[in-house]
């Protein structure tokens, strides 16, 4: 596996079931982020893990719980959504001190739909 | 206040010819970074080019070159000789201060770009 993988690539739950978003990056970065994307909205950024420490917490509904168990691999638990949080989530890396610290590296994204 | 905006939400270019796709940004901070990101069909965001605020020259990437203005607070991207893999959606991105060593980019709502043959 190369580069910044999530799973699943597609995910659909009830607003009362609990489900977990899965993002690993194979580039040894140090810092990973997690992005909700919806349909005719900027790209709002969620989470921010920071060798391993969350650094960011954007005003985020508790109903999402991120969870980043090494610099490697970061989740995000899921649990009593709503249909409006319906969206792609995207993860990214980066490595912080490098040459280019803002150049961020993003997986595929998980479609979710809350029904 | 919108600190990014895209004013095109969609561009069309004959394949081969250059296309700008335009970007002002909002910002008080002296430093900071302006990103532009493609998005294909498939979902995943691919970096293509960044400049910084004290970057005397135009950052330029193969194909893709930032046209900085700094007095007027605009970011064009410019591809040039488009191809019809360029059809996606591109986002510009500005980043103030670190927080933490963390760059946490602010994103525009995009330009989807087609690319005729």
């Amino acid at each position: 596996e190369t580069g910044v993988t999530q799973t699943p690539r597609h995910l659909v739950m009830g607003m009362t079931n609990k489900k977990s978003l899965k993002c690993e990056q194979h580039l040894g970065h140090n810092a990973m982020y997690w992005y909700k994307q919806s349909a005719k909205k900027p790209l709002e950024l969620m989470f921010v893990y920071n060798f391993k420490e969350q650094t960011e917490n954007n005003s985020v509904p508790s109903r999402f719980s991120p969870e980043c168990p090494n610099s490697s691999h970061l989740f995000l638990h899921l649990h009593t959504l709503q249909p409006e949080d319906s969206a792609l989530y995207l993860c990214a890396s980066s490595q912080v001190e490098s040459s280019r610290p803002y150049e961020q590296y993003f997986g595929p994204g998980t479609r979710l739909t809350v029904t | 206040a919108q600190k990014i905006t895209q004013t095109q939400p969609g561009m069309f270019v004959q394949e081969k010819e250059a296309v700008t796709l335009d970007c002002t940004y909002d910002t008080s901070d002296p430093s900071y970074g302006l990103f532009w990101y493609k998005q294909p069909s498939s979902g995943e965001m691919i970096f293509l080019i960044y400049q910084g605020s004290y970057d005397q020259q135009n950052a330029t990437e193969g194909r893709y070159s930032l046209n900085f203005q700094k007095a007027r607070k605009s970011a064009n991207l410019v591809i040039s000789a488009s191809q019809l893999g360029d059809s996606a959606m591109y986002f510009c991105a500005m980043r103030e201060d670190p927080s933490g060593g963390s760059y946490i980019p602010t994103f525009g709502r995009g330009t989807s770009l087609i690319v005729h043959p």
